[in-house]
């Protein structure tokens, strides 16, 4: 059974341009979560999606969105970066039919660079 | 609202040493606790769980209790391995909270031969 693929691995951006992270669960999962990991924040829950809906969401700027297609596949996109977006971007999953939380699945996160 | 506070690190230790991380939390309502890690250059995986009061989750030698009294899931291991080296997270969910967790700030274990 595949994992949950992120891509890209790595990627570096300058202040002001906009970056798309991309994640596909583990066949089989509905529910993808975006967290955003720094060494000063720790893991900070950016949004979870749920069969193309957004059913929670963190306190994050405007500046991030996210979205999830019909295969369960989902983005994150961050506009205007800034250096402070540089992060280690990770994706969770879940079959996440449910309310409750239980186990997500880690990606190996994107980490983004911004200059 | 919901927090986990956990031990700063680094924590560095001996093979075959005694292991404990220390995790306190804040929750409205009854969270089900976790305890993730992260080995170097993954993404966190799940060690071990507990969904109520006094449960115990256990995986690979690893233990933590669910103590409601004291709000706390400490983490221990008997003796451990230099193959523990990693970033270890308590974390939290809270039922209705669709899958959002509320990590600590993880504690990094350093185990030496």
């Amino acid at each position: 059974k595949a994992g949950v693929t992120q891509t890209p691995r790595y990627l570096i951006k300058t202040r002001g341009q906009q970056v798309t992270l991309s994640c596909s669960p583990i066949s089989g999962h509905r529910s993808v979560s975006w967290y955003q990991q720094t060494p000063g924040q720790g893991l900070q829950f950016l949004f979870e999606y749920f069969s193309e809906t957004q059913r929670n969401k963190g306190n994050f700027p405007g500046r991030f969105s996210g979205r999830q297609f019909s295969n369960s596949r989902s983005e994150m996109n961050v506009s205007t970066l800034e250096l402070g977006d540089s992060a280690l971007y990770l994706c969770a999953t879940t079959q996440g039919g449910g309310d409750h939380t239980g186990e997500l699945f880690f990606g190996e996160g994107s980490r983004l660079t911004v200059l | 609202g919901n927090s986990v506070t956990q031990m700063e690190g680094p924590v560095t230790l001996s093979e075959e040493a005694f292991l404990t991380i220390n995790c306190t939390y804040t929750a409205t309502g009854y969270p089900s606790l976790f305890w993730y890690v992260q080995y170097p250059g993954e993404g966190l995986q799940l060690l071990l769980k507990a969904t109520k009061a006094d449960d115990k989750g256990s995986n690979k030698g690893f233990e933590a209790t669910y103590r409601k009294e004291t709000t706390s899931f400490h983490l221990e291991k008997g003796s451990v391995q230099v193959s523990d080296s990693a970033v270890y997270f308590c974390a939290l969910g809270l039922q209705g909270g669709y899958q959002k967790v509320t990590f600590g700030t993880g504690t990094k274990l350093q185990v030496i031969p």
